[in-house]
């Protein structure tokens, strides 16, 4: 089946750096990914769209100079957190949309990576 | 925009019994409505899926109704096992033409099977 992944599923780093975690679509072509940020026992709250070749639509509220999306090729979507600080400690999830193949068209279908866990410390 | 609410926020069960999850949505635009299962700390899996066209969709013990005149869907889980415990999101999108399938979900059920 499809394969989303994403790396790295586990960082720590120092508060005022910088990190980026990667989303890869392993078995698809990807032209639409998502951003996620999810709380303890909480639901999916999505941050950003990412295009391939084109801007991120940012959701209300979303820093996008905070978090920087890349959407370089049509397998790849990477997410900065820059100068992190111990509040974006959080889960970040990745989704992607895989076009829809075969007769009858059955449609596109999202697919999650799995997660990444950031603690700023 | 969308609005996806889903009940109830927790529900627990018997090993054995069936598990009933609910989701409205405030969209009539929306047409497609994936249910996703998550573990703690893992990603979400996509369980089911049903789109508009179709009233209802089973794959084995897991089936999905869509009322689309109500704007509500639900999740049927028959013959729970311990292992369906799970926290279960349902989500709504635009899903044709152009559109990039955006996904509103629920706040999620927290699903506990006692044996």
């Amino acid at each position: 089946g499809a394969v989303v992944s994403q790396h790295p599923s586990r960082v720590i780093c120092k508060s005022g750096t910088s990190v980026k975690i990667e989303c890869r679509s392993l078995d698809f072509q990807a032209t639409t990914m998502f951003w996620y940020r999810q709380f303890p026992k909480k639901s999916l709250m999505l941050m950003a769209t990412s295009n391939e070749g084109s801007k991120a639509t940012y959701e209300q509220g979303v820093e996008k100079d905070k978090f920087l999306i890349n959407h370089a090729s049509l397998t790849l979507s990477t997410l900065t957190v820059t100068s992190a600080h111990p509040e974006d400690s959080s889960f970040y999830i990745c989704s992607a949309r895989r076009p829809g193949t075969g007769y009858p068209y059955a449609g596109n279908t999202i697919y999650f990576g799995e997660g990444s866990w950031l603690t700023v410390v | 925009g969308e609005n996806v609410e889903q009940h109830p926020s927790t529900l627990s069960v018997q090993e054995g019994d069936s598990a009933v999850i609910k989701c409205t949505y405030s969209d009539s635009a929306s047409n497609y409505f994936p249910w996703y299962k998550q573990e703690l700390g893992k990603r979400p899996q996509l369980i089911i899926d049903i789109r508009s066209n179709v009233g209802e969709k089973k794959d084995q013990r897991i089936a999905v109704t869509l009322n689309k005149t109500a704007k509500h869907f639900s999740l049927h889980i028959t013959e729970t096992q311990p292992e369906d415990s799970a926290v279960y999101f349902c989500a709504a999108a635009l899903g044709s033409g152009g559109s990039n399938y955006k996904l509103t979900f629920g706040k999620g059920t927290l699903l506990t099977v006692n044996p």
